[in-house]
């Protein structure tokens, strides 16, 4: 069975404060995808990063970096240096690696962490 | 561009009701989603699509059905709408080709239903 568990409900932060959403899954699966999404008032989801099970390197996008360690079934979420902006609702999901047709497309989502950022 | 529109944003139906969310998308992907978040938890898989003609159901189809006739349009049919049904509902498309998954899902702004 695939399941992810965000533990962190909300959590709020002053702009500028460094902030890391926790991930922690669990799976049969020996090779499966890690993704985050970022869910912002507008209520549409946007892709930000997927991380296959084999690779376990961090890696950083601008303010955004993701640590995943799979030895912890964790996939972290940090942002640095925080803005207004990144006040949205962040989802961890799970996937295993494509079999068939049968498991496509079944992300299994985290509850979501809603992150504010004050001014 | 438009990306993945649904219609209507906002809906109430009475229970027994019946509806039909639309959604389209203008990127020539030919897997689409639809999803079901409930207050405070992830979104679930109601029907999924990889193709005109070829649909399949996903974690939570009774209640739901779907239709793919096209590449752009994936409707989503409530029959006898119960309060259950009360949730926020997303649309999604992605592109794969050669057997290869593109992950990136494209997601809809999201249709507010409830069932009173």
């Amino acid at each position: 069975a695939q399941k992810v568990t965000q533990a962190q409900t909300e959590i709020s932060v002053v702009e500028k404060e460094d902030v890391t959403l926790d991930c922690v899954y669990e799976t049969r699966d020996t090779t499966y995808y890690l993704f985050w999404y970022k869910q912002p008032p507008s209520g549409e989801l946007v892709f930000l990063i997927r991380r296959n099970s084999f690779d376990e390197q961090n890696e950083i996008s601008g303010r955004y970096s993701w640590n995943f360690q799979k030895s912890t079934s964790s996939f972290n979420f940090t942002i640095t240096a925080s803005q207004v902006v990144d006040s949205a609702v962040y989802f961890c999901a799970l996937r295993a690696m494509f079999k068939g047709g049968s498991t496509l497309g079944r992300l299994y989502f985290g509850r979501g962490t809603q992150l504010t950022v004050w001014p | 561009n438009a990306g993945v529109t649904q219609t209507p944003k906002f809906r109430i139906l009475k229970i027994g009701q019946s509806m039909t969310l639309q959604c389209t998308q203008d990127m020539n992907h030919n897997y689409m989603y639809w999803y079901r978040q409930d207050p405070g938890m992830g979104l679930k898989l109601i029907y999924y699509s990889v193709g005109a003609g070829i649909t399949d159901k996903g974690e939570v189809p009774n209640g739901y059905n779907v239709s793919r006739s096209t590449t752009e349009d994936f409707p989503l049919r409530l029959e006898l709408a119960a309060p259950s049904q009360t949730s926020v509902y997303f649309c999604a498309s992605s592109y794969s080709k050669g057997g290869r998954t593109n992950e990136k899902l494209f997601f809809g702004s999201g249709t507010q239903l409830s069932v009173l």
